[in-house]
């Protein structure tokens, strides 16, 4: 079975600080991860993704997320933190079921950057 | 505009009384799946579907019917709801292996 943990319900930053949100993950073979952003009474967006290369991904908004095999880590970072960055983030890994790559999603963090 | 669309926004409905929230895709996407979200859950999918007329159950299938007879449409199906079914409900497409696309949500209480 897949699964994927992110050990924090809460992130607090101050605005202009680096921001990290941890994300773990657990899957057979090589794993497709991925992050997402939900703004409130939005849907979730799509923010980055890993399938393989750099182990340094860039995405949206100034954001970019580390994967390390070793760790089964896929860390999402951000240099400089907004208070606009204020939001619910997900993480999720795609592994191979049954012939069929299937989705699983954390549990989401909370990520508050004050002013 | 590549988007996924669900409706209704908002539901407000009794229980036993069947209703259908319907999902539609523009993106050609072979897998669209439905999740519900409660607080401190975070996102549990529901059920999914890897192409037409083959469908799948999720982490949290019970009370719930999909049906997928063409490509870009997904609906949910709740026979007879209740109260413990009102949540927030998002449906997602996506092609294989790669991001998913989410609806705006569905908010759906059951009284």
């Amino acid at each position: 079975a897949q699964s994927v943990a992110q050990p924090e319900d809460q992130v607090k930053v101050a605005e202009g600080n680096p921001l990290t949100v941890k994300c773990t993950y657990s899957v057979s073979g090589n794993p497709y991860l991925f992050w997402y952003v939900q703004y409130p009474n939005r849907g979730l967006q799509f923010l980055l993704k890993y399938i393989t290369g750099d182990n340094l991904v860039k995405g949206s908004y100034g954001f970019e997320a580390e994967f390390n095999k070793s760790q089964t880590s896929f860390h999402l970072k951000k240099p400089s933190a907004l208070v606009s960055d204020s939001a619910l983030y997900f993480c999720a890994v795609r592994g191979l079921i049954g012939g069929s790559y299937i989705p699983t999603f954390g549990r989401g963090t909370s990520l508050i950057v004050h002013p | 505009e590549a988007q996924v669309t669900q409706n209704p926004r908002y539901l407000i409905t009794v229980t036993g009384k069947k209703l259908t929230v319907t999902c539609s895709q523009n993106m050609n996407h072979e897998y669209m799946s439905w999740y519900r979200q409660d607080p401190g859950l975070g996102l549990r999918q529901i059920y999914y579907s890897m192409n037409v007329e083959v469908t799948d159950k999720g982490d949290v299938p019970e009370g719930y019917k999909v049906s997928r007879k063409e490509k870009r449409n997904f609906p949910l199906i709740l026979e007879s709801p209740s109260p413990n079914q009102t949540s927030l409900y998002f449906c997602a497409s996506s092609r294989q292996g790669s991001e998913a696309f989410f609806g705006q949500g569905t908010r759906l209480t059951v009284v």
